[in-house]
């Protein structure tokens, strides 16, 4: 099973700052990588898949980039509506795992 | 519009049995692989089981094998989960999810919460 390590669990930013999350796998996934966000009461959100292709309806402000082990997260200008925890998920390997999670805070 | 609409969660006494169910909408219910997962204080989220369009392949995570049941009812738009002897560890968040691509879900629900009592 493929652990995923996300870092940091959090960190409070200011709106319009540039922020960046990190995910690594325990084994190499090549561009396998989706990143989630979820706010309290909602369905968890699709992001990111493939490392770097932004799923449907997801602003150009998130970019995902990286392969084999170590990926990213980066939202540049954070907007109010971005303050979530954001999980990542490898799909190269069964079973799919989940990272912990990064809650982006107001700071 | 494209939605999962889980419900059948509660609070029961471990070694009790709940069922999940899971509705769908906005969709082809029938021509997507479909998942449960959970998020639980313990291990986060969880990864727990999925089925294909007709029900034909199935797997599990290993640690809810024997006690986990997924089945479908593609007439009726919907997907099941069926959880015997639940532990205090099950307690938490469950949410079904569409696959768009092997291992990789577009479409979650709002979650149904399990809560074991002991």
């Amino acid at each position: 099973e493929r652990l995923m390590t996300q870092s940091p669990a959090a960190l409070s930013v200011s709106p319009g700052e540039r922020v960046t999350l990190s995910c690594r796998a325990s084994q190499s996934i090549g561009t396998n990588l989706a990143w989630f966000q979820h706010k309290p009461g909602q369905p968890p959100r699709l992001v990111i898949y493939g490392a770097s292709t932004r799923a449907p309806g997801i602003p150009a402000r998130f970019s995902g980039s990286g392969s084999g082990t170590d990926f990213t997260l980066t939202i540049t200008s954070l907007q109010s509506e971005d303050f979530a925890v954001y999980y990542c998920q490898q799909s190269n390997n069964w079973p799919r795992t989940f990272g912990q999670g990064t809650k982006v805070e107001i700071k | 519009e494209v939605q999962l609409v889980e419900s059948g969660g509660g609070v029961v006494q471990a070694g009790g049995s709940l069922r999940l169910s899971c509705a769908a909408s906005g969709f082809i219910f029938s021509d997507y692989w479909m998942n449960w997962v959970r998020q639980t204080p313990g291990k986060g989220l969880e990864w727990l089981t999925n089925m294909n369009q007709d029900g034909s392949e199935i797997s599990y995570v290993a640690s809810v094998k024997g006690r986990f049941t997924i089945f479908r009812d593609n007439a009726k738009n919907s997907l099941y989960l069926q959880i015997n002897n639940l532990r205090a560890e099950d307690s938490g968040v469950y949410y079904c999810g569409r696959d768009f691509s092997p291992r990789l879900m577009d479409v979650w629900g709002r979650g149904t919460t399990v809560t074991v009592s002991s």
